[in-house]
């Protein structure tokens, strides 16, 4: 069965530190998708990231930038100078490639950033 | 463009009542849908998933039931809620590409059971 762990509940920083979310998960396919999910207090989901199990190169995009680790099966997610606005709540997911491609979430991590 | 409705954006339903949420999908045809619950201080779950008219996968064993009479609708329902019902639900839409199919939100229902 596929599982995603986000262990950090919460996080709470200054605006303008650095932060970084963790992401661990668990499949049996060799091949899968990973994703990162920003859902403002609004409620909606915004897509972030989509990484294939195949490529390895970490990503910046901005401000934002992301570390994927096949082998230790992590997939973390870095905030650099954080803004008030980088408040929300942070989902890591994990999807199969074939069939339905049904994303399995974390729990998500609370961060607040404060001014 | 594609787009994805979802009604009521909220609701309060007493203890044993019944629910309907509705998605519809513009712009778009045969996509595959589904239906997410977020229970407070909680991750995402998903309930059903739908790859065509009247094709109904359910993940989780509970008090609700999904239906797709139309192509592009989406529904969940219950006959009696239970305070556990409570949650917001997220509908969202996919359409085969042959590679990876993203998934789309709707804005969400936020139901609270009381």
């Amino acid at each position: 069965a596929q599982k995603v762990t986000q262990a950090q509940t919460e996080i709470s920083v200054v605006e303008k530190e650095d932060v970084t979310l963790d992401c661990v998960y668990e499949t049996r396919d060799t091949t899968y998708y990973l994703f990162w999910y920003k859902q403002p207090p609004s409620g909606e989901l915004v897509f972030l990231i989509r990484r294939n199990s195949f490529d390895e190169q970490n990503e910046i995009s901005g401000r934002y930038s992301w570390n994927f680790q096949k082998s230790t099966s992590s997939f973390n997610f870095t905030i650099t100078a954080s803004q008030v606005v980088d408040s929300a709540v942070y989902f890591c997911a994990l999807s199969e490639v074939r069939g339905a491609q049904k994303l399995v979430f974390g729990q998500g991590t609370r961060l607040t950033i404060n001014p | 463009s594609q787009t994805i409705h979802q009604w009521p954006a909220t609701l309060v339903q007493p203890v044993g009542s019944p629910l309907s949420l509705e998605c519809t999908v513009e712009g778009t045809s045969n996509p595959n849908l589904y239906w997410y619950r977020q229970a407070a201080g909680r991750g995402l779950q998903l309930l059903f998933y739908s790859v065509g008219i009247g094709q109904i996968s359910s993940e989780v064993p509970q008090n609700l039931s999904a239906s797709r009479p139309q192509d592009r609708q989406f529904i969940l329902s219950s006959k009696k809620l239970l305070l556990s019902d409570s949650g917001f639900y997220l509908c969202a839409w996919s359409v085969d590409s042959g590679s990876y199919n993203e998934q789309f939100f709707g804005p969400g229902t936020r139901l609270t059971v009381l």
